[in-house]
């Protein structure tokens, strides 16, 4: 089977660093995809790892480790507006598979 | 990036019943996904559609709850029949863009079953 695990929740204040792991077990893999989505709206596309090391993307940085079957994403400069739930997805063949999510609340 | 819309944005349905979800797409893509998003949960994929070919079901989906038409390569439908309060939850439809190893969504169908 697939599973991929995250924290339910993070809180961080504004201007903080958070990070946010993502464990996976799965057959198939190609990459790790990182998905916003605030309360109401569709998921959006943030980042991509299809090899292991750190993507930069403005204030995201996603980290693949695929010997360790682990990820994280990294948002910097925390505002307001990133208060949103997070999404893990692994893309094996074909197809997406998302994680558990995990729900950032940023405070002022 | 693609542009996806989706009909119904809502609705309330009453069990028993089917309804039939529209997803259009601005640009001809070969796969469109049916994802479920039940409150504050994750978003688990029903099948995968493909144009020319049966849809693909993932484990706990059936085509008989769950029937989905692909008539072209910029449109698909989901149909959730036979209904029951089980059934509500948000259905999302998504492509795929290979090259950017991206995946866009619509906005989603909201479905109450009462």
């Amino acid at each position: 089977g697939q599973s991929l695990e995250q924290p339910s929740e993070v809180t961080a204040v504004e201007g903080a660093i958070v990070q946010i792991n993502c464990t996976y077990q799965t057959s198939g893999f190609y990459g790790l995809s990182w998905y916003q989505q605030h309360d109401g709206g569709a998921p959006t596309f943030l980042s991509y790892n299809g090899l292991d090391g750190l993507e930069e993307t403005g204030r995201f940085s996603s980290f693949l480790s695929r010997s360790d079957s682990y990820g994280y994403l990294l948002l910097q400069e925390l505002q307001m507006k990133d208060s949103a739930s997070y999404f893990c997805a692994v893309a094996g063949f074909q197809k997406l598979v998302f994680g558990t999510g995990t729900r950032l609340l940023v405070s002022p | 990036s693609a542009v996806i819309s989706q009909k119904p944005s809502r609705d309330i349905c009453q069990r028993g019943t089917s309804l039939t979800i529209q997803c259009q797409v601005d640009s001809q893509v070969t796969m469109m996904f049916w994802y479920r998003q039940q409150p504050g949960q994750s978003l688990t994929l029903i099948a995968t559609a493909n144009q020319g070919s049966e849809a693909t079901y993932e484990s706990g989906f059936v085509i008989d709850k769950f029937p989905i038409s692909r008539p072209n390569l910029t449109f698909s439908t989901l149909t959730v029949s036979n209904m029951s309060p089980e059934d509500s939850s948000i259905y999302l439809c998504s492509v795929v863009d290979r090259g950017r190893d991206e995946q866009y969504f619509g906005p989603g169908t909201r479905l109450t079953v009462t």
